[in-house]
C-alpha cells in the first residue's frame, strides 16, 4: 500500500478519442511522475511535474499532456488516442528530492488503457 | 538507453539464492530497484547512488560498480514472497530532474 491512488483502473476507448487519468498522491509528496507501460515491458517515463509544473519529459508527442495541482494530485491527458496508447500508465509520486535527498518512488496501481 | 537486466527469468526453490544484473551504457547517478506482482504497482525495494555502495534490506541487498556501470541484486534464502517481476530502474548524470530508465525486467518464481 503506497498511498497512492489512480482511477480508473480500466477503460476501454476508441481510436481518435482522448482520456484523463488522475492520480491521487502520497501525502507529503510533491512530485509526480506518469509512466507508460506497454505488456511484458518496462515503465516508460513520460514526464514529471514539481510544484505544478512540468520539468522534465520523455520522448512521448504533446498529445500526451499533463496537469498537477495545488494538493499536488495530477491529471494525464492523451488527445487522439492510437492503438499503441493501448498500455497501464502508472502514476509515481515522490519526495521534495532538493529538500529531503529521497528519490525513491511510490506507484500507483495503474489504469489500464485499452484503445479499439 | 534502456538498460540490460539478465537474466529474464529464474525460477528458485524456497530457500535458494538469485542474482540479478543490471547494465547500462550511460554514466549512471543512481540505480533503483523495484518488484512488480502481477496486477500490482511496482514497489521500491533500494536505491542506490554513485559511489559504488551496497545496500541491504532484510534478505535483499544490492551492489553499484560505477566504473562499469553495473547493478547487481542479491536474493538470500528466497521465499514465496519474493516471486514477481524485478525491473531495474537507471537515472543518468546531470538531466535536472529524475527520470528513470527500466530495464525489461527479471521474473522470478519461488516454489515451495
Amino acid at each position: 500500500e503506497t498511498g497512492v491512488t489512480q482511477s480508473p483502473t480500466h477503460l476501454i476507448k476508441t481510436r481518435g478519442q482522448q482520456v484523463t487519468l488522475r492520480c491521487s498522491s502520497q501525502s507529503g509528496h510533491n512530485t509526480v511522475s506518469w509512466y507508460q507501460q506497454a505488456l511484458g515491458q518496462g515503465p516508460q517515463f513520460i514526464f514529471q511535474y514539481y510544484r505544478e509544473e512540468e520539468n522534465g519529459r520523455g520522448n512521448f508527442p504533446p498529445r500526451f499532456s499533463g496537469l498537477q495541482f495545488p494538493n499536488y494530485s495530477s491529471e494525464l491527458n492523451v488527445n487522439a488516442l492510437e492503438l499503441d496508447d493501448s498500455a497501464l500508465y502508472l502514476c509515481a509520486s515522490s519526495f521534495d528530492r532538493i529538500r529531503t535527498g529521497r528519490g525513491e518512488l511510490f506507484f500507483g496501481e495503474g489504469s489500464r488503457l485499452t484503445v479499439l | 538507453q534502456q538498460p540490460v537486466q539478465s537474466p529474464q527469468a529464474v525460477i528458485l526453490r524456497e530457500g535458494e539464492d538469485a542474482v540479478i544484473n543490471c547494465s547500462s551504457s550511460k554514466a549512471l547517478y543512481s540505480v533503483h530497484w523495484y518488484r512488480q506482482k502481477h496486477g500490482e504497482a511496482p514497489v521500491f525495494l533500494m536505491i542506490l547512488l554513485k559511489g559504488g555502495e551496497q545496500k541491504g534490506h532484510d534478505k535483499i541487498s544490492a551492489s553499484f560498480n560505477e566504473k562499469k556501470q553495473q547493478s547487481s541484486l542479491y536474493l538470500t534464502a528466497s521465499q514465496l514472497s519474493y516471486s514477481g517481476t524485478y525491473f531495474c530502474g537507471t537515472e543518468g548524470m546531470n538531466t535536472g530532474f529524475q527520470k528513470l530508465v527500466f530495464g525489461t525486467g527479471t521474473r522470478l518464481l519461488v516454489s515451495p
